[in-house]
């Protein structure tokens, strides 16, 4: 596998389901981040990651709980979710934190919450 | 608010012509600017970008041009080949200051290029 991989690429649940998105990068990576695109809105970045410590937590809901166990490997844990929660989740990595440095984007994992 | 507004939600083109895709923003912030590529089932993909001390860059077909005084930034791609069609993303950074990680992106131009 290279580059940035994202499991399951598509997950329907429930308002009471727990379930976890799971990203893994091959590139080397020392950040990774989180972003959602909601139907006709821009990318949002939710969480972000340098050397397995949160550097951002953009405003959101507690719902979502990232973990990262390590610089390859980076989950969003998912519970008691919204219809409004429904959207492409998209995994990115970059080397560093650095504006210069490219993010590099998974395929994404598309969720519908019922 | 959107800081980072991409007006033309699609462009179709004829393959061989230019394709010009526009970019407006609003925060002066903003002193480094990307373009990326998505193709549907796939992750956006880096495609160019320029930093706020240039007002062109170049890179094969692609070319980007910034204009700092009108906060306005296009995307040309000549010539155009089929394989371009695609959703091209504008996105933005405040490269200098703390965060600069973080990306503003535009909702998306959705490019078509007719063969």
């Amino acid at each position: 596998e290279t580059g940035v991989t994202q499991t399951p690429r598509h997950l329907v649940m429930g308002m009471t389901n727990k379930k976890s998105l799971k990203c893994e990068q091959h590139l080397g990576h020392n950040a990774m981040y989180w972003y959602k695109q909601s139907a006709k809105k821009p990318l949002e970045l939710m969480f972000v990651y340098s050397l397995e410590e949160r550097v951002e937590n953009n405003s959101v809901p507690s719902r979502f709980s990232p973990e990262c166990p390590n610089s390859s490997h980076l989950f969003l844990h998912l519970h008691t979710l919204q219809p409004e929660d429904s959207a492409l989740y998209l995994c990115a990595s970059s080397l560093e934190t650095g504006f210069t440095d490219t993010q590099y984007f998974g395929p994404g994992t598309r969720l519908t919450v019922l | 608010d959107q800081q980072v507004k991409q007006n033309s939600p699609s462009l179709s083109v004829q393959e061989g012509r230019i394709s010009i895709l526009n970019c407006d923003y609003t925060n002066s912030m903003f002193d480094y600017f990307l373009w990326y590529k998505k193709y549907p089932a796939e992750g956006p993909t880096f495609l160019i970008s320029i930093s706020s001390i240039k007002d062109k860059n170049e890179d094969g077909r692609f070319t980007v041009f910034l204009n700092k005084s009108a906060k306005h930034l296009s995307l040309h791609i000549v010539p155009s080949q089929p394989g371009d069609s695609a959703v091209y993303f504008c996105a933005a950074s405040a490269g200098s200051g703390a965060g600069s990680y973080q990306l503003t992106f535009g909702k998306g131009t959705k490019l078509s290029v007719i063969p």
